[in-house]
């Protein structure tokens, strides 16, 4: 059981760039997050999905996409990276019902925008 | 105005220290109360979950949600420098499909 996992680990882009991160989670959640962390500004959610096939906007969506096409993966796509998503990069996943509402947290993506 | 806002920190105390973080919150439908505690360059990991008001403790940490005032707050008692992270509050509505994180608090135990 290795919960969720990311990949990549770290990542180098120049302006300009694309590039997906790739989640996975193998706990058979329905829900899974994408969030951004940057030094003193806490977890910012960027794009999350309640099941397979659905996706929603978070708080800080653009210049980001994202799909769910099976039920344990969650991509997160730049279409054109810029120095402003220079940033660490966590996905979480959670289960839908009853009363715990834990969030399983990835080890995270750095990426460097130059 | 944020609808989380976290003492910012850093706290530095030395080893034994009883630890006090808190949160504020406006939005009156949270219900479900967390705190989550992140180690350096590691992702974020429950500690204590809380639902609606009242107090909850496991061992060492206490968590206390005050609804009246939408305050929460996290206890630690004779803090060790194990406990060193960032602590992370973060709460959500019965059915919203998000929570909404406060920006954490570091906090250093000195040997």
């Amino acid at each position: 059981n290795a919960g969720v996992t990311q990949t990549p680990k770290f990542r180098v882009l120049k302006t300009g760039q694309s590039m997906t991160l790739l989640c996975a989670q193998d706990m058979n959640h329905e829900y899974m997050y994408w969030y951004r962390q940057d030094p003193g500004m806490g977890l910012r959610l960027i794009h999350y999905s309640v099941g397979e096939g659905t996706t929603a906007k978070g708080e800080v969506p653009d210049g980001y996409n994202v799909s769910r096409l099976k039920k344990q993966n969650f991509l997160l796509g730049l279409e054109s990276a810029a120095p402003s998503q220079t940033s660490v990069y966590f996905c979480a996943s959670r289960y839908s019902g009853g009363p715990q509402e834990t969030q399983y947290f990835g080890p995270g993506t750095r990426l460097l925008v130059l | 105005q944020k609808e989380v806002e976290q003492d910012p920190g850093p706290l530095s105390v030395p080893e034994g220290a009883i630890v006090s973080l808190n949160c504020t919150y406006s939005n009156s439908a949270f219900q479900y109360f967390m705190w989550y505690r992140q180690y350096s360059r590691k992702g974020p990991e429950l500690l204590m979950y809380t639902y609606s008001s009242g107090n909850k403790e496991d061992g060492r940490f206490t968590a206390q949600v005050d609804k009246s005032s939408k305050y929460i707050s996290l206890f630690i008692r004779d803090s060790q420098p194990s406990d060193s992270a960032t602590y992370l509050c973060a709460m959500k509505g019965t059915n919203a499909g998000k929570s909404t994180f406060g920006d954490g608090t570091t906090l250093t135990v000195k040997p």
